[in-house]
């Protein structure tokens, strides 16, 4: 099973500013990376695919970069509705799609 | 709109049995595969079953292997999981989640229903 390792399990940061958030595969998942953004009581919501993809309606200041094993969600100027958290997962694999354990993003 | 609306959930006390439903609208529900994720504080999000989109194969987590059940009617657009010799642990939130065709990540997620094992 691949495992998925996020840091930090916590990001505080202010309105306005980046955050960057890391994902790493204990081994190669090629480009088969994706984001999803879940916030309280909600299910997650799917951010970024194929590592750099943003999926449908998802605003430019959402990006995604990396391949292989390391991984990286960017948010720029970040607003008030960014404030979740985030889950990264592999999906190099039918069925076996694992989770990361999550990084909250937090103001 | 794309909806899925899993339903079943409860209290239900060690060692006992509970199913769980999706059922799902607004996209070829045929198509996608469908997987049931839980989540707990404790293990954040897990991948429990899986069915492909014709029902001809089923996957289980070996955390439940043997225990639960998946299936689904395509011609009613709904997934099933039966679960038995349910354990403290299976204490969690459901989800079913849609996944379309090919290595692809889940594209759409019901909002969960809330399994609750203890005596």
């Amino acid at each position: 099973e691949i495992v998925m390792t996020q840091s930090p399990a916590t990001l505080s940061v202010s309105p306005g500013e980046r955050a960057t958030l890391s994902c790493r595969a204990s081994q190669s998942v090629s480009s088969k990376l994706a984001w999803y953004q879940q916030k309280s009581g909600q299910a997650p919501r799917l951010l970024i695919y194929g590592a750099s993809t943003r999926a449908t309606g998802i605003p430019a200041r959402f990006s995604g970069s990396g391949s292989g094993t390391d991984f990286t969600l960017t948010i720029s100027s970040l607003q008030s509705d960014d404030f979740a958290v985030y889950y990264c997962q592999q999906y190099n694999g039918w069925p076996l799609y694992t989770f990361g354990q999550g990084t909250k993003l937090e103001i | 709109e794309v909806q899925l609306l899993e339903s079943g959930g409860g209290l239900v006390q060690p060692g006992g049995s509970l199913r769980l439903s999706c059922a799902a609208s607004g996209f070829t529900f045929s198509n996608f595969a469908i997987y049931w994720v839980r989540q707990t504080p404790d293990k954040g999000l897990e991948w429990v079953s899986a069915i492909s989109a014709t029902g001809g194969t089923t996957y289980y987590a070996d955390s439940v292997q043997g225990r639960f059940t998946i299936s689904r009617d395509n011609s009613q657009s709904t997934v099933s999981l039966q679960m038995n010799s349910l354990k403290n642990d299976d204490t969690a939130l459901y989800y079913c989640a849609a996944k379309a065709p090919g290595n692809n990540p889940f594209d759409h997620w019901g909002q969960g229903a809330l399994v609750t094992v203890s005596s």
